[in-house]
């Protein structure tokens, strides 16, 4: 069965600042995909990061990037130099051959 | 290029009552997916529509059922409400070929709220 954890229900940091959210996953498959989506006040699901699980080198998009790191099914998103447009949910996902698997989310907040 | 619509937004009904939310793709999308969002949890899948037939389901009841149209857009019916039916629901669609990869694009969701 595929199981996707986040341990920080809540994180803040202060604007220009370095966070890190973090995921533990598990699954049999061993051709998947891992994801981080920002979920805003908007309701609406975005695609912040995706890695893909075969490849070792860690994804970046500006000023997201991943720690991946496959043997231990820890999959954690750092963004750097936080602005006040990054608070949202975040979820962590992972998929298989189907079905996106979410986390609980990390809810993060971006004080002025 | 529209993005994915939901309607209605929100909406409340009372328990036993029968529920339906659409869902219009974006546009050249295929393949449309429906989850489950109870409050501070992480989205759940429901089922997934690709060329009008259900071609995967999640760990819902059969009282979840859903359509998908030749325009590719889709509905969720939900029949005998429960009060743990109270959610968001969050289409998300995209091309056949980008299922595998997790390429969704979502909705903003419907607010349902079962009394």
């Amino acid at each position: 069965a595929q199981t996707v954890t986040q341990s920080q229900p809540e994180m803040s940091v202060q604007e220009a600042e370095t966070v890190t959210l973090s995921c533990t996953y598990d699954t049999s498959e061993n051709n998947y995909y891992l994801f981080w989506y920002k979920q805003p006040p908007s309701r609406q699901m975005i695609l912040v990061i995706r890695q893909e699980a075969y490849k070792q080198q860690n994804a970046t998009e500006n000023r997201f990037s991943v720690n991946f790191q496959k043997a231990a099914k820890s999959f954690s998103l750092k963004i750097s130099d936080s602005q006040l447009g990054d608070t949202a949910m975040y979820f962590c996902a992972q998929k298989g051959a189907q079905k996106l698997v979410f986390g609980q989310g990390t809810r993060l907040t971006i004080n002025p | 290029e529209t993005g994915v619509t939901q309607s209605p937004t929100h909406l409340i009904k009372t328990r036993g009552q029968q529920v339906t939310l659409r869902c219009s793709s974006q546009s050249g999308h295929n393949t449309v997916s429906w989850y489950q969002q109870a409050l501070g949890q992480g989205p759940q899948f429901i089922f997934q529509y690709y060329r009008e037939e259900e071609n995967g389901r999640g760990n819902f009841p059969p009282r979840f059922s859903g359509l998908q149209f030749p325009n590719y857009s889709s509905e969720l019916n939900v029949n005998a409400l429960e009060l743990d039916d109270s959610a968001l629901y969050l289409c998300a669609s995209s091309k056949a070929t980008r299922v595998r990869t997790g390429e969704l694009f979502f909705g903003e969701g419907s607010r349902l709220t079962v009394l």
